[in-house]
């Protein structure tokens, strides 16, 4: 079946430094892809998507580019700050009507 | 105007009671979901309705009941709780573009479970 694998965190970084979440995913068809960041007492909400291949999403700063040939969507950030501190999840959307997250990768930030 | 509320936000409760959850929407979606977070963020879908009908019904055990009054309210019971199911359970409604659910989900912020 439709699943989607991402690196395992804790990923810890200082801040300013460049931020890379693998992800890659395993779909029939052609799924839409998402990433979407948890920050702390709070629910999910959408970071970012990407529905067709080579599309690139990009939001507050981050960026994903949908890569069919190596079934990836790895999210990228050129310089993280303190506040970028959460959980991110990435996901897609199947065609059997499901969407389906990753384990989600913890990112903390250091001042 | 939250667009997605959930309540109640905790919940500490026995072994063997019966405790609803409720969920409600005001941005006019038709598709709603329940999902379960483990302590360790692992996210797992448990049910859908699309226009109050159920179109997902994962491997979930049957004291989980969800019932849909209409598409903007979407509430799950759940009967002799356990105690696995402490979890934080999200809401979710999504978006939908000539009728084909999109995949943009809206949470809610979570009803945290406890089961003592």
């Amino acid at each position: 079946g439709d699943s989607v694998t991402q690196m395992e965190g804790p990923v810890t970084l200082s801040e300013e430094a460049f931020l890379t979440i693998n992800c890659t995913y395993t779909a029939t068809g052609y799924p839409s892809l998402f990433w979407y960041v948890q920050y702390p007492g709070e629910g999910l909400q959408l970071l970012l998507k990407a529905t067709k291949a080579d599309d690139k999403g990009s939001n507050k700063g981050f960026e994903a580019t949908y890569r069919k040939e190596t079934t990836s969507f790895h999210l990228e950030k050129g310089s993280v700050q303190v506040s970028d501190s959460a959980v991110y999840f990435c996901a897609l959307y199947s065609s059997a009507s499901k969407i389906i997250f990753g384990s989600g990768t913890r990112l903390s930030i250091r001042p | 105007d939250t667009a997605v509320s959930q309540t109640p936000k905790y919940l500490v409760t026995q072994m063997g009671n019966d405790k609803s959850i409720k969920c409600e929407q005001n941005l006019g979606h038709d598709t709603m979901y329940w999902y379960k977070q483990d302590s360790k963020k692992f996210l797992k879908i448990m049910f859908s309705y699309n226009n109050k009908e159920l179109i997902i019904n994962e491997t979930v055990p049957n004291r989980f009941s969800p019932k849909s009054p209409d598409k903007a309210h979407l509430n799950l019971h759940i009967n002799s709780l356990e105690l696995g199911d402490s979890a934080v359970y999200f809401c979710a409604s999504s978006k939908t573009s000539g009728g084909a659910i999109t995949g943009e989900l809206f949470f809610g912020e979570g009803s945290r479970l406890t089961v003592l």
